[in-house]
């Protein structure tokens, strides 16, 4: 595997269920985050890990909850979610937060709640 | 508040050149990317501006100009796959990206 890839790739579930997305990036990067995209709006930065240490939460209801466990790792857990949540859910990574170089990105997870 | 504006939708023909416009008012400026996304795809970075001026790469440039708020994605000798969404993003004094919503660009042959 290369780049920055996620699982999975479509999830559908239930206001009542509990999912996990799970992100790996292949690049040596020491920043990963989490971002929603939903149609026609910006892309929405929900947190930030750099070196494993959580550094933003950008007013992200707490029914989204990251894990961190090492720099290549990155997870999204999912509980009580709303219809409103169902989004693209893209990870990236970077060498570090405050380098000068670009994000990379996965293809995302499509999360649709019903 | 941070906000990044970009046209919603540009269409242009096979062959011609298309400009993308970006304007941003944001808390610090630590550099503006752009990016591409295809339909149903992840966004790939197309370049970075920290200085004023036009930066080439290819059949792609992109211009900065700090005083004013502004930049612009220059794409020449357009191909069909170059249809997608183009995102314009501002790093600021936080070091976090600010996103636009994206400009869909449709190539016509």
């Amino acid at each position: 595997e290369t780049g920055v890839t996620q699982t999975p790739r479509h999830l559908v579930m239930g206001m009542t269920n509990k999912k996990s997305l799970k992100c790996e990036q292949h690049l040596g990067h020491n920043a990963m985050y989490w971002y929603k995209q939903s149609a026609k709006k910006p892309l929405e930065l929900m947190f930030v890990y750099n070196f494993k240490e959580q550094t933003e939460n950008n007013s992200v209801p707490s029914r989204f909850s990251p894990e961190c466990p090492n720099s290549s790792h990155l997870f999204l857990h999912l509980h009580t979610l709303q219809p409103e949540d169902s989004a693209l859910y893209l990870c990236a990574s970077s060498q570090d937060k405050e380098a000068y170089n670009e994000q990379f990105f996965g293809p995302g997870t499509r999360l649709t709640v019903l | 508040g941070q906000n990044i504006d970009q046209p919603t939708e540009m269409t242009a023909t096979e062959g011609a050149i298309v400009q993308i416009n970006c304007t941003y008012q944001t808390s610090g400026f630590n550099g503006l990317f752009w990016y591409q996304q295809h339909a149903g795809e992840a966004p790939t970075f197309l370049s970075y501006n920290v200085l004023d001026g036009l930066e080439e790469k290819g059949r792609f440039s992109s211009f900065l100009s700090r005083s004013k708020g502004y930049s612009y994605l220059l794409l020449k000798e357009l191909q069909m796959k170059d249809s997608a969404s183009y995102l314009c993003a501002v790093r600021d004094s936080n070091y976090q990206l600010i996103w636009g919503a994206g400009t869909k660009l449709i190539i016509k042959p």
